[in-house]
């Protein structure tokens, strides 16, 4: 069964700082890697998707997230943190060969200094 | 375009009691799952529908049962509440679900609405 690891519940930077949110997945078969936002009170906005296409994915909001097979990872990074990233965030796989079932990892709760 | 829209937003049920939840997908949209989103075990698949037939199910008991009709609306249904089903319950859609009609997630995007708070007590 495809899974995912998520490296620290909660992350702490400096504004203007880099970001990077860490994502493990297992898998034996190429996977679909996703990385989703979560508002305080809201639902899981989409930032960027990876489907075997480019390796280095960019998403909105200036993310990207980079795909390494030989290290099973999909980390997340944002060149320079503000404010309004804080928020939680959550890497998915999508472990079927059909359908949209999306398996997350237990979420990065981002904070942001001033 | 509208969102996917969640109804209720907030609802509070007592121990033993059901609840129906529903969701409506973006227009033109086919497939819909849903997700229990709680602190302790985070998010949860629950069940997907495409074209009205449930094609993928989480590790949830019976008491947890959903429906999908034909104009793609959704609605899920828990029986005899428990404390523990307390969580927010996520509605998401697309308009492909991948191995259906020849879709990928390349061109698939899956969006969330911004869902039910259930509190039992």
């Amino acid at each position: 069964a495809q899974s995912v690891t998520q490296l620290g519940s909660h992350v702490s930077v400096s504004e203007g700082a880099l970001v990077l949110l860490r994502c493990n997945y297992s898998s034996s078969v190429p996977p679909y890697l996703f990385w989703y936002v979560q508002y305080p009170n809201q639902g899981l906005q989409l930032l960027l998707k990876y489907t075997s296409a480019a390796t280095l994915v960019k998403g909105i909001n200036g993310f990207e997230a980079e795909f390494k097979k030989s290290e099973t990872s999909f980390h997340l990074t944002k060149p320079s943190a503000h404010m309004s990233d804080a928020a939680e965030y959550f890497c998915a796989v999508s472990p079927n060969n059909a359908g949209n079932m999306l398996t997350f990892g237990g979420g990065t709760r981002l904070m942001v200094k001033p | 375009k509208a969102g996917v829209t969640q109804t209720p937003r907030y609802l509070i049920k007592t121990r033993g009691q059901q609840v129906t939840l529903s969701c409506s997908p973006i227009s033109g949209h086919r497939s819909v799952s849903w997700y229990q989103q709680t602190p302790g075990q985070g998010l949860q698949f629950l069940f997907e529908y495409f074209s009205e037939t449930q094609r993928n199910k989480g590790n949830f008991p019976g008491r947890f049962s959903g429906r999908q009709f034909s104009n793609s609306r959704s609605e899920m249904n828990v029986s005899t509440l428990e404390l523990g089903d307390s969580a927010l319950y996520l509605c998401a859609s697309s308009a492909l679900a991948r191995g259906y009609g020849g879709a990928t997630l390349d061109g698939n995007t899956i969006y969330f609405g911004e869902g039910s708070w259930l509190t039992v007590v």
